[in-house]
């Protein structure tokens, strides 16, 4: 079956890093997608990694391991507009995305 | 209006009402896509449109029709829903099969079903 892991829920620091982790078994692979999501929120775009290693946009990057079939996403010094849901999604043979359920991060000043 | 827009945001309704949501998406895109959100549980794809024809139905009850009428418009009809059928419901675009090919999400339509 297809499946996708990630932690239910992770707390940290303004100011701090944090690193959330995504595990994943697809039947396929097409590329990794990290999306963020506000309560009460549209998901948007954050990362796309195809290929093993690190992409960095900002204070936020993703890695990639495909022979492991992980990756997180990196976010540096923390700000409190960062709590919100953070979604892993692989696309499949198909290219379509299937989705975990997302890791809530609450930022705490 | 720009991105991909839904109406209702938010609907309330009995079990044996009949309603329509609608997206829009005004970014040129060739696929669109309707996802069922239900808390602390991923994602659920619905259905998939690419170039207008129904590419993907994830076993999804008959309760829920999808219609698209050109490549911008989505409409999602509902009919005789269950209570278990209250969730946000996302609309998607996004311009397959070119990479990296990140879908683009609406507001959604909070479905509340009494």
């Amino acid at each position: 079956g297809q499946n996708i892991d990630q932690p239910t829920e992770m707390t940290a620091t303004e100011g701090a890093i944090v690193q959330i982790n995504c595990t994943y078994q697809t039947s396929g692979f097409n590329g990794l997608f990290w999306y963020q999501q506000h309560a009460g929120e549209a998901p948007t775009f954050l990362s796309y990694n195809v290929l093993d290693g690190l992409e960095e946009k900002g204070r936020f990057s993703s890695f990639l391991s495909r022979s492991k079939g992980y990756s997180y996403l990196l976010l540096k010094e923390l700000q409190m507009k960062d709590s919100a849901s953070y979604l892993c999604a692989v696309g499949d043979s198909n290219y379509q995305l299937i989705w975990g359920a997302g890791t809530k991060l609450i930022i705490k000043p | 209006e720009t991105g991909v827009t839904q109406t209702p945001r938010h609907l309330v309704m009995g079990m044996t009402n009949k309603k329509s949501l609608k997206c829009e998406q005004h970014l040129g895109h060739n696929a669109m896509y309707w996802y069922k959100q239900s808390a602390k549980k991923p994602l659920e794809l619905m259905f998939v449109y690419s170039l207008e024809e129904r590419v993907e139905n994830n076993s999804v009850p008959s309760r829920f029709s999808p219609e698209c009428p050109n490549s911008s418009h989505l409409f999602l009809h509902l009919h005789t829903l269950q209570p278990e059928d209250s969730a946000l419901y996302l609309c998607a675009s996004s311009q397959e099969p070119q990479p990296p090919y990140e879908q683009y999400f609406g507001p959604g339509t909070r479905l509340t079903v009494t």
